[in-house]
């Protein structure tokens, strides 16, 4: 599946507690994005990076933080968890074709803030 | 700001009834992406609609983009119990290959 793990898988944490996310793809990609799923909301983009320390923010950005030492890593921070912050986050990388590109999706990581 | 919407958010229908999928956006798109779900998975690549009008088939599946470049809408004819999950269209600006994702259409075979 184009080579994309996240790590953890699931995690459970307490509130205010930092959690950090790992997203590791061995394709080479440029583009990689952190989504989160809720019901109701379908994914919503939290940030992307378009290269090494290029990271911009989504519609989503509020209570994260993103990395990207490494073209393969892409790391989500959640400095001080909050409930509102439970939810399953996915992370994808844009394969480029034509006049935009298919993402890639990793497994996802299940986060449970208590 | 720009939104895709999507529905219905739910559809449940027997085995061998169609299914159709509707998505809207508030301003242009550039192109725009289906994806499926499958329950406890992580969203697959369907298809992606850039041109004005166009329509594409996958098997019983048929995707249309509208002229407008503004809506789009995905079918399946004859439903099956493999084609369960959740379906998303996700559409793009132009803007860094970022995607905004409509709310996805549950989709429940019953056999």
């Amino acid at each position: 599946d184009a080579g994309i793990t996240q790590s953890p898988r699931h995690k459970v944490t307490e509130t205010g507690t930092p959690v950090t996310l790992r997203c590791h793809q061995t394709e080479n990609h440029r583009y990689m994005y952190w989504y989160r799923q809720d019901p109701g909301h379908g994914l919503r983009l939290i940030h992307y990076s378009y290269g090494v320390k290029d990271t911009d923010k989504g519609e989503v950005s509020d209570g994260y933080s993103v990395s990207r030492s490494k073209t393969e890593d892409f790391l989500l921070t959640l400095e001080s968890a909050t409930s509102s912050q439970t939810s399953v986050y996915f992370c994808a990388i844009l394969a480029p074709s034509g006049a935009g590109g298919e993402q890639y999706f990793g497994p996802g990581t299940r986060l449970t803030v208590t | 700001g720009q939104q895709v919407m999507q529905i219905p958010q739910y559809q449940h229908v027997q085995e061998g009834e169609d299914f159709t999928t509707y998505c809207n956006s508030s301003t242009t798109l550039s192109n725009i992406q289906w994806y499926k779900q499958r329950p406890g998975g992580h969203p697959v690549f369907l298809i992606q609609l850039v041109k004005s009008g166009e329509v594409k088939k996958q098997k019983r599946l048929t995707f249309q983009f509208g002229e407008a470049k503004k809506n789009s809408s995905l079918h399946i004819t004859a439903t099956q119990t493999t084609d369960v999950g959740t379906y998303f269209c996700a559409g793009s600006y132009n803007q860094g290959g970022k995607l905004i994702f409509g709310q996805g259409t549950e989709l429940s075979v019953k056999p």
